[in-house]
């Protein structure tokens, strides 16, 4: 089963921090998601990366930068972190193989204060 | 960008009643995807349809494709208490993505 492993279920920061999420996957998947999900928005895309150093801006990436240093580890790092922040994140992974589904982790309850 | 609007947000049935959410696009899609997440969880891969007028079934849960890959919907017939939960429908595009509908949240009563 593909596990994707993120660090933190919760986490409370103040505003004006640099905040890391970090993503884990198991499966050796090229894709590498970061949605954050809110009551009535669904899911929105931040960011995404293909490749290892390689990232493509979501739907809202204001406020947000990612990093793919290796294959396994997808980052989203809140640079300066603000109040409209506050939401949950979850990070997903999928095969390159065309339209295959993705796997999410569980994902971070992150409280800006 | 892509834009898929799913109907209804909320459903609350009886238990043993039928539930249908529907998906639709203004656009042509290639794939759509249907995901589910349980209440504190996150989404779980259901099924993806990819053929016009494409029909699968799981259990009680029924998947549709429209002729013109317009629109899809789900139906659960007779709902139970474990089929509570958000149900999202998502929109295969280019690079890998998935653009997903804002979910219709079920809750069924015992």
């Amino acid at each position: 089963d593909v596990k994707v492993t993120q660090s933190s279920r919760y986490l409370v920061k103040r505003t004006g921090e640099k905040v890391f999420l970090e993503c884990v996957q198991d499966m050796d998947h090229e894709n590498m998601f970061w949605y954050r999900q809110d009551p009535g928005l669904g899911l929105r895309l931040i960011y995404f990366s293909y490749d290892v150093k390689m990232k493509e801006k979501g739907d809202i990436p204001e406020g947000y930068s990612v990093s793919r240093e290796k294959k396994e580890r997808f980052s989203l790092i809140l640079e300066s972190a603000s109040t409209n922040q506050t939401s949950m994140y979850l990070c997903a992974s999928s095969s390159r193989v065309d339209d295959q589904p993705q796997h999410f982790g569980d994902g971070t309850r992150l409280s800006i204060l | 960008g892509q834009q898929v609007m799913q109907i209804p947000q909320y459903q609350h049935v009886q238990e043993g009643e039928d539930f249908t959410t529907y998906c639709n696009s203004s656009t042509t899609l290639s794939n759509i995807q249907w995901y589910k997440q349980r209440p504190g969880g996150h989404p779980v891969f259901l099924i993806q349809l990819v053929k016009s007028g494409e029909v699968k079934k799981q259990k009680r849960l029924t998947f549709q494709f429209g002729e013109a890959k317009k629109n899809s919907s789900l139906h659960i017939t007779a709902t139970q208490t474990t089929d509570v939960g958000t149900y999202f429908c998502a929109a295969g595009g280019s690079n890998y993505k998935l653009t997903f509908g804002k979910g219709t949240l079920l809750t069924v009563n015992p």
